[in-house]
């Protein structure tokens, strides 16, 4: 089944510990982007990649790495989470041009 | 830049009612997405549009696509409590790789 794997699902964490939310996928797209949604903001790109160790910042990269070393995962790294970065967070993949995206389930985040 | 807008933000209606949400573009693209989101939930993809004039029915949504107008279109035809969501349009930035551009969503309810 073609799917996109986001862990953990749910995250409460205390400010300053560094976490990594994961993003798995088995479809072979080459594109994938990270997204955190708040209310009245919408969706907003955080960052993306277009293929293996590409990576690009998205519109609200601040306080957020990730990595691209294999094809299917695509990690979201927060070095030292404050509340600001409460928020649900999905992965989002697809084939290059792009057909639409596959959303993972999403991880909501929550930093005290 | 591509700017999405969608209008309502907020729209409250009664079963039965028939309503439109509007989704209007800034620059020239080819190809357009409507996703779903329930409360806590992922997105889910309802249609994807890739030419003018596209019009996709899927029971009591339907969704138009005018390039030209640059302006898609998602009617609901007698809605019902079921349908209650947050509906998202997305475009394709024919200038960035047909990326998506998401719009800031439309929470629709339906009451009873």
């Amino acid at each position: 089944e073609a799917q996109v794997t986001q862990n953990p699902r749910y995250l409460i964490t205390v400010t300053g510990k560094k976490l990594t939310v994961t993003c798995s996928q088995n479809m072979n797209h080459e594109y994938m982007s990270w997204y955190r949604q708040d209310p009245g903001l919408g969706l907003r790109q955080i960052y993306y990649s277009m293929n293996v160790e590409v990576t690009d910042k998205g519109d609200v990269p601040e306080g957020y790495k990730v990595s691209r070393k294999e094809k299917r995962n695509f990690p979201l790294i927060l070095e030292s989470p404050s509340p600001n970065q409460t928020s649900l967070y999905f992965c989002a993949t697809s084939t290059v041009p792009h057909y639409g995206y596959t959303f993972g389930s999403g991880t909501r985040l929550t930093v005290v | 830049e591509l700017k999405v807008e969608q209008n309502p933000l907020f729209l409250s209606m009664q079963e039965g009612k028939n309503y439109t949400i509007y989704c209007n573009y800034s620059t020239t693209s080819d190809r357009l997405y409507w996703y779903r989101q329930d409360p806590g939930k992922s997105l889910e993809s309802l249609f994807v549009l890739l030419s003018n004039g596209a019009v996709k029915q899927e029971g009591r949504l339907m969704a138009s696509l005018d390039t030209k107008a640059r302006l898609s279109t998602l009617h609901i035809t007698a809605a019902v409590h079921d349908l209650s969501a947050t509906y998202f349009c997305a475009v394709a930035d024919n200038n960035a790789g047909n990326m998506l551009t998401f719009g800031g969503g439309t929470r629709l309810m339906v009451k009873p």
